[in-house]
């Protein structure tokens, strides 16, 4: 049984540019989340959605951050216009319900 | 507002002793759950224990065990007879409604000395 698939792992991106993460939540799970680790920090929420839906975006900055997860496919995570404090590990998580958080491995994104 | 505080930024312990991890937090809600997430050096965010703030009882999972103290809202981890694969960093988590939001503390980086 797969577990949280996240890519990429790593990317790096020049100021302005977009970057898109992607997530496959494990097998039965219909709920997904984004959190955000910046460096020498804790995991920080930022979204939770199901099925075309988005249930919770409280803790998604109000501009250039945006997420979906489509009826068909992964979730993504979509940052436009990076900026170098957007540097950080993103860290997508699933579950069946809402007892239990399956993390995948994190994508790192460098913002140069 | 929730909040989880781990006043120690860093432990270390010698192998196969025991070392305990502190947490507290604050909520208003009463009904909660508490987690410990260890992150090794990969980075992956592993689930090591669970606790329901309904459950008096202590989680328990083999060598990992926590004291759940509800009134002080604090929520320690004790891990016995540690092992060199136990060094990483430690989080403790608040989640309210289940686990859809989790509050996570700034982490406690175990060391573990040979």
């Amino acid at each position: 049984n797969a577990g949280v698939m996240q890519n990429p792992r790593h990317l790096v991106r020049r100021r302005g540019q977009e970057a898109r993460l992607r997530c496959s939540p494990m097998k039965g799970h219909s709920h997904v989340y984004w959190y955000r680790q910046l460096p020498e920090e804790g995991l920080k929420f930022m979204v939770y959605l199901q099925k075309e839906n988005i249930i919770d975006e409280s803790g998604m900055p109000k501009e250039r951050f945006s997420a979906e997860f489509p009826k068909e496919g992964p979730s993504i995570l979509r940052i436009q216009q990076v900026v170098r404090g957007d540097s950080a590990a993103y860290f997508c998580a699933s579950s069946p319900q809402t007892r239990e958080l399956f993390f995948g491995e994190g994508s790192r994104l460098t913002v140069l | 507002a929730q909040t989880v505080t781990q006043s120690q930024p860093e432990m270390s312990v010698q192998e196969a002793e025991t070392v305990t991890l502190s947490c507290t937090y604050d909520t208003s809600e009463s009904d909660y759950y508490l987690f410990w997430y260890k992150q090794p050096p990969s980075r992956q965010m592993i689930l090591v224990i669970r606790q329901e703030a309904y459950k008096q009882q202590n989680a328990t999972e083999n060598r990992f065990s926590v004291n759940f103290q509800k009134a002080a809202k604090s929520f320690s981890l004790k891990i016995s007879d540690s092992q060199l694969g136990d060094a990483a960093m430690y989080f403790c988590a608040l989640g309210i409604q289940g686990a859809q939001k989790l509050v996570f503390g700034q982490g406690t980086r175990l060391t573990i000395n040979p």
